[in-house]
């Protein structure tokens, strides 16, 4: 079975543009989340969704917003892109959600914002 | 929300030694995960340990919840795991999982 998919792999943008990045689930997994790995920390928590509701939020400002289709996967947009947007933004899929949630990874978009 | 810390923040070993790593958190926890992030960014899922002990081949894990704190042991090292070890936690209550800042682990021929 396909692991947790994530396009592109690699993106560079300017200052001021908007991208977008999306994610593919595990086959079965209803919940997907979407962290920001700055260079030399751990990541970071961006959005949850479960069965295509938000589920959580971190703090992150209203630039970034995103969404779950009908088929699970889900998209990560952030607009108005600054120089500290700069990451690897990584997309994880779990069966559950809770205390239950085991979370597996997708290999992340490096984003370069210039 | 909860304070996720982990020891060493840098470790060296040479092949075949073996290594304890432990994760600090700050309040009771009801999912503790850890993973491994190699040299290419992948983060893989090692454990799932909200509380007890569990081995996988060279790797084991042990959260003792009540103390707050887990400890992964690496056994008889390769190179290829070297690379960034996290752990993850979730309190009662809160959505998100919370990554401490990590382990830097790297085996030498």
């Amino acid at each position: 079975d396909a692991g947790v998919t994530q396009s592109p792999t690699h993106l560079i943008k300017t200052r001021g543009q908007q991208v977008t990045l999306r994610c593919s689930p595990i086959s079965g997994h209803k919940s997907v989340s979407w962290y920001q790995q700055v260079l030399g920390q751990g990541p970071q928590f961006i959005f949850q969704y479960y069965e295509k509701e938000e589920r959580g939020r971190g703090n992150f400002p209203d630039r970034f917003s995103a969404r779950q289709f009908p088929n699970y996967s889900s998209e990560l947009n952030v607009n108005a892109l600054l120089l500290g947007d700069s990451a690897l933004y990584l997309c994880a899929s779990s069966l559950a959600e809770g205390r239950s949630e085991k979370l597996f990874f997708g290999s992340g978009t490096q984003l370069s914002v210039l | 929300g909860i304070q996720v810390e982990q020891s060493p923040p840098d470790l060296i070993l040479q092949e075949g030694a073996n290594s304890t790593l432990r994760c600090n958190f700050s309040d009771s926890v009801n999912n503790l995960q850890w993973f491994h992030q190699n040299p290419w960014g992948q983060l893989i899922n090692l454990f799932y340990i909200p509380s007890g002990t569990k081995q996988n081949g060279r790797l084991s894990a042990t959260t003792v919840a009540t103390e707050r704190y887990s400890l992964l042991y690496i056994s008889s090292s390769q190179t290829t795991d070297s690379g960034v070890y996290f752990c993850a936690a979730r309190t009662t209550g809160f959505q998100k999982l919370v990554f401490g800042t990590g382990t830097r682990l790297l085996v030498s021929p």
